[in-house]
């Protein structure tokens, strides 16, 4: 079954704009990671958020967390057709193994 | 080598043929995983090793998927008797140490695999 679940399921913006992508899990985490997969074959790690961090950055990447809230939020800041992807939440729910969400499908247009 | 190898990187099969996908994972790597995923959906988790043993199978779909790995490296997923539904792409990631959740998976390509 799925832990995560992202919101929206797509999303499409213009070059320059900020794309905000929304994750949702059900139970307690160690931590929390975001890939992102083009083309859908091989994911890429983009950023890794521990359960008592709230805020990562990493270049136009930032990363929220809110553990009361069981919710993640990835902003992706000045936006590039080349972002143009699926973006995944996977989390460990207190487990060994990483279940990854339902994705969010960004379209970014020139 | 320099990053998680699969094979086949495509594969059409007839249903009720085994067919076997393999995974090379980043040497060192002691935690090794598979996934399938379905046309536009998300990952579906399947199997993860720790070196050579398997601590949670709870994601294999059925008595006709099984997996391997041997000398804490190369990987093999069979699936038995393939069935329509088990066209997917499946996806193969490694990472550095044995409680992988607080690092990185790195993935491979993938295995498109078509049963008709």
């Amino acid at each position: 079954s799925q832990q995560g679940e992202e919101d929206p399921q797509a999303l499409s913006i213009q070059e320059g704009e900020n794309a905000t992508m929304n994750c949702s899990y059900k139970t307690s985490i160690n931590n929390l990671q975001w890939y992102r997969q083009n083309s859908g074959r091989g994911l890429v790690h983009l950023i890794l958020i521990r359960s008592n961090e709230r805020e990562k950055h990493s270049g136009r990447l930032r990363v929220t967390l809110d553990t009361s809230k069981k919710s993640s939020s990835l902003l992706i800041t000045a936006s590039r057709a080349a972002d143009t992807a699926s973006y995944f939440c996977a989390t460990d729910g207190d487990t060994d193994k990483l279940i990854f969400g339902t994705g969010t499908r960004l379209q970014v247009f020139p | 080598g320099a990053g998680v190898s699969q094979s086949p990187s495509n594969k059409v099969t007839e249903k009720g043929k085994d067919v076997e996908l393999r995974c090379d994972p980043i040497s060192g790597h002691t935690a090794l995983y598979w996934y399938r995923q379905s046309l536009g959906q998300g990952l579906e988790f399947l199997i993860y090793f720790q070196g050579n043993s398997a601590p949670d199978k709870s994601g294999l779909p059925s008595d006709r998927f099984s997996a391997e790995r041997t000398g804490g490296s190369v990987s093999t997923l069979t699936i038995q008797r393939t069935q329509q539904e088990d066209s997917a792409v499946y996806l193969c990631a490694s990472s550095l140490r044995r409680t992988s959740t607080n690092e990185k998976l790195f993935f491979g390509s993938g295995t498109q695999l078509s049963v008709l």
